[in-house]
């Protein structure tokens, strides 16, 4: 079955720590995307990448860093710079086309130790 | 103001009732259009892109309004199952991500 897989599902970061988080797909979109949601709250943009060795910023990019070497795969490193960390965070794929919804894993919940 | 605006509720209705939730978009460019379900510490999942000459799925139906810049989900014989976040999406075009509204929260009650 085609879809997009995150791990881990939960994650715990200490002080000073980064950690990345895993984003794969097999459904052969180009666009991936990463958001962040705090309880209650609406997705916010971290990062997004439209092709392969290519990324954009989102809203909220300070503190994280992405890459996309491989078409399936777009991993999310949230740095020690991101003083705030706690969140769940969602990683979305595309197909290209204007009409086109966007796909979700199921989330990784991160909280600080 | 924000792209995407709903109310966050929470709509508390009773099983079987009809309940209609609007949003509304700034951007008049603005190019397609979903309603995404989410259920509580869930990821979104799509429920139905809007077409502009409306659509319907079922107990859901979604609806365009370009003129003034709002979309609507009406849902009919509201179930438990129904009770959930649902969030309006926008897209701009280009190379831009959907644009996601915070959410209206529905609880349907026995």
């Amino acid at each position: 079955d085609g879809g997009i897989t995150q791990s881990p599902k939960y994650l715990f970061r200490k002080e000073g720590q980064n950690v990345t988080l895993s984003c794969e797909q097999n459904l052969n979109h180009d666009a991936m995307y990463w958001y962040r949601q705090d309880p209650g709250q609406g997705l916010r943009l971290i990062y997004y990448s439209q092709i392969v060795n290519d990324f954009q910023k989102g809203d909220i990019a300070e503190g994280y860093s992405v890459s996309r070497e491989k078409k399936e795969s777009f991993p999310l490193t949230v740095t020690s710079a991101q003083k705030n960390p706690t969140a769940f965070y969602l990683c979305a794929s595309r197909k290209d086309g204007n009409n086109q919804p966007q796909h979700f894993g199921d989330g990784t919940r991160l909280s600080i130790l | 103001r924000k792209e995407v605006e709903q109310d966050p509720g929470p709509f508390n209705v009773p099983e079987g009732a009809t309940v209609a939730f609007n949003c509304t978009y700034s951007n008049s460019a603005s190019q397609s259009f979903f309603w995404y379900r989410q259920d509580c510490r869930k990821e979104p999942k799509l429920l139905m892109s809007v077409y502009s000459s409306g659509n319907e799925d079922g107990r859901f139906t979604a609806q365009l309004n370009r003129a003034s810049q709002y979309i609507s989900l009406l849902i009919r014989d509201s179930k438990l199952s129904d009770s959930a976040t649902y969030l309006c999406v926008v897209n701009y075009g280009g190379r831009r991500a959907l644009t996601f509204g915070s959410g209206t929260r529905l609880q349907v009650q026995p």
